[in-house]
């Protein structure tokens, strides 16, 4: 079974300072971790992914994020918010070879102040 | 460019009317998906398909049945709607083993 957690249900931040988004997972099987964005009255969005490789993975917009298999995270960063960087952010993981299921997180929601 | 659409951004419905969420994709993909989102519990998946005339089962298909004739279209049936089906429904769809979901822009459907 898979399982996903973002701790963090709301983050405020200020405009042009760091952010970081966490995210856990648990599995017993190998995955496949994902971040995807929800802009106010919109679907989600791809933001970034890792499937394999280098585990520093870089996205759309500025964001990045890091896999650490022996911490079973993937947490996403970005050194400089914009006002436009406000939205609701989900992890999501999908079982190596099993069809393109995904298990989402419940969500970050992150509000950056002017 | 990639587009899914579904047929309605906001509906009202009465208990226990039979409702119909159309999402359509024209990317020739063979998955699609049923979510709802809810404050605090994420997505949840309601139904899936890999094919035409293929369903199977995600997490929450209590109260949903899907249809799937076309390869391009999908649709979500609520037999009889109840309040606790008030939701934002968001449906995806994607190639086989490309593990990226492409998303609709949802479907906020209040049952009163």
């Amino acid at each position: 079974a898979q399982s996903v957690t973002q701790l963090d249900s709301q983050v405020p931040v200020f405009e042009e300072a760091p952010v970081e988004l966490r995210c856990n997972y648990s599995s017993s099987v190998s995955v496949y971790l994902f971040w995807y964005v929800q802009y106010p009255n919109q679907g989600l969005q791809l933001l970034l992914k890792y499937l394999s490789g280098s585990t520093l993975v870089k996205g759309i917009n500025g964001f990045e994020a890091e896999f650490n298999k022996s911490q079973t995270s993937f947490h996403l960063r970005k050194p400089s918010v914009h006002i436009s960087d406000t939205a609701e952010y989900f992890c999501a993981v999908s079982p190596v070879n099993t069809g393109n299921q995904f298990y989402f997180g419940t969500g970050t929601s992150l509000t950056v102040i002017p | 460019d990639v587009k899914v659409t579904q047929s309605s951004r906001y509906l009202v419905k009465r208990t226990g009317e039979k409702v119909f969420l159309e999402c359509v994709q024209d990317m020739d993909h063979e998955n699609m998906f049923w979510y709802r989102q809810d404050p605090g519990l994420g997505l949840r998946l309601i139904y899936f398909s890999y094919d035409v005339k293929m369903k199977e089962k995600g997490d929450i298909p209590e109260g949903y049945s899907v249809s799937r004739e076309k390869k391009e279209r999908f649709s979500l049936i609520l037999e009889s709607a109840s309040t606790n089906q008030t939701s934002m429904y968001l449906c995806a769809s994607s190639r086989p083993l490309s593990y990226e979901q492409y998303f609709g822009p949802g479907t906020r459907l209040t049952v009163t």
